[in-house]
Formats: structure tokens, C-alpha cells, sequence
């Protein structure tokens, strides 16, 4: 079955440099989630799509912005980029965004930033 | 940000034995209640999504219930076998925005 797919899947960037990171959902899932993952912590929810729409912010730094595309791929921009932005971005994917729906998650992305 | 509290935080077991551990969430305004399975250098895999007081879920040797009225959630692994060693996360939507708020996780090793 197909699952969530997450580019690229590792990525090096210096500080202050930007990166882009990629999520496509399951066929048919309309709601999207992306999670920051630092060495040795919990999962930290960053923000969230419903139908092409944000339906929710987390932790989200303000040098961070996402969207969600018509094809309901989403895309995670990270400007600015620090230290501290060294992580595994998880993406995830439910359908209806419904609280009761399982979320099926991606590989994750790793980010380094030096 | 609930606050989900998991113990213990780590499990060592031999191999055939059966174990459970808990996750802790606020009863008020249940929702429901998420059991994902995280392997190392994989992604999170759901197991379960719990929604009824009560409620009482299977898949294969791992096993699930929830009491919403206390606040507690437990995971039983029957005849726990290697590969399920993994560190075991449950998460709680908040019911206003669906936003799921994590707990630290059980990690599970089981040896052979």
C-alpha cells in the first residue's frame, strides 16, 4: 500500500540558509501534520493542514512556513535557519483530520544544520 | 500542550515473557487515545486508535484498553518476541483542534 512519502530524506544546510522539505500524503487523505523531532526528545507537533487549509499551529517557529497544495502535498519552508533547527521532521497523514483517525507517518526528513 | 505521561520509560524483557505498561492522560474531554510503534530509523507506526471507555483493542500478540474515566491507557505484549522491541508512544488529540500531544514513550528491548 502506498504510504507518506517525505523528501528529501536527509539534508545538510549551513546556518542561515533555507530548506525546503516535502510531504505527500496517502491517496485520498486530506489532512496533514508535521512533527520536529530533536536528538533524544518527543515528538513536537509544528502545524497542520485540513483540505488545503492550515487548520492548526504548534511550536512553529515564525522563521518557519508551510503549506498544503491543491494536489494536498505540503511543503515546509524553514528560513533563517539555526543550530537548534537540527532535527527529523516527521510528516504525517490522516483522512477528515478527524481526532479519532490514526495518523500514518512518513520516513521523516533529517536535517543538519552546521 | 496536554500533558501524556508514559511509564515506565523503559522495559527490558526476556523473550516469551508478557509485559504492559501505561499511558496517563487528562479524562477530562476525551477525545480518544493513539498507540503508535516506533522502531528505530522508522517512522512512527499506528497500532491502535481508542475512542470508547472500555474499550479494548487486538493486533496480533499486542493488546490494548482504555479507561477514560482515571485517565490511563495500558499495552500488553503476549509472548513478546524481538521484534517487538521498539519504543511505544501514545499520543492524545486535543479534542479542540485534533492536535496530538506525545508522550516520552515506552522503550521496549526484548532479548533473546
Amino acid at each position: 500500500a502506498a504510504g507518506v512519502i517525505q523528501s528529501p530524506r536527509h539534508l545538510i544546510k549551513e546556518k542561515r540558509e533555507t530548506a525546503t522539505l516535502k510531504c505527500y500524503p496517502i491517496p485520498r487523505h486530506d489532512t496533514v501534520y508535521w512533527y520536529q523531532q530533536g536528538p533524544g526528545q518527543d515528538p513536537q507537533f509544528l502545524i497542520s493542514f485540513y483540505e488545503k487549509m492550515q487548520s492548526d499551529k504548534g511550536s512553529i517557529p515564525d522563521r518557519f512556513s508551510a503549506q498544503q497544495f491543491s494536489d494536498y502535498h505540503s511543503e515546509l519552508n524553514m528560513s533563517s535557519l539555526e543550530l537548534g533547527d537540527s532535527a527529523l521532521y516527521f510528516c504525517a497523514s490522516s483522512h477528515q483530520g478527524q481526532g479519532d483517525s490514526e495518523q500514518y507517518f512518513g520516513p521523516g526528513t533529517r536535517l543538519t544544520v552546521t | 500542550i496536554l500533558n501524556v505521561e508514559q511509564s515506565p520509560q523503559s522495559l527490558h524483557v526476556q523473550e516469551g515473557d508478557s509485559t504492559n505498561f501505561t499511558c496517563s492522560f487528562p479524562s477530562s474531554n476525551f477525545y480518544a487515545l493513539h498507540w503508535y510503534r516506533w522502531e528505530t530509523a522508522k517512522s512512527p507506526e499506528a497500532l491502535f486508535v481508542m475512542t470508547l471507555n472500555g474499550d479494548e483493542k487486538k493486533k496480533g500478540r499486542i493488546s490494548a484498553t482504555l479507561n477514560t474515566k482515571e485517565g490511563y491507557s495500558y499495552l500488553y505484549i503476549k509472548g513478546s518476541q524481538p521484534e517487538d522491541s521498539a519504543t511505544y508512544l501514545c499520543a492524545f488529540p486535543s479534542p479542540a483542534d485534533y492536535k496530538l500531544s506525545f508522550g516520552a514513550g515506552t522503550t521496549v528491548t526484548v532479548r533473546a
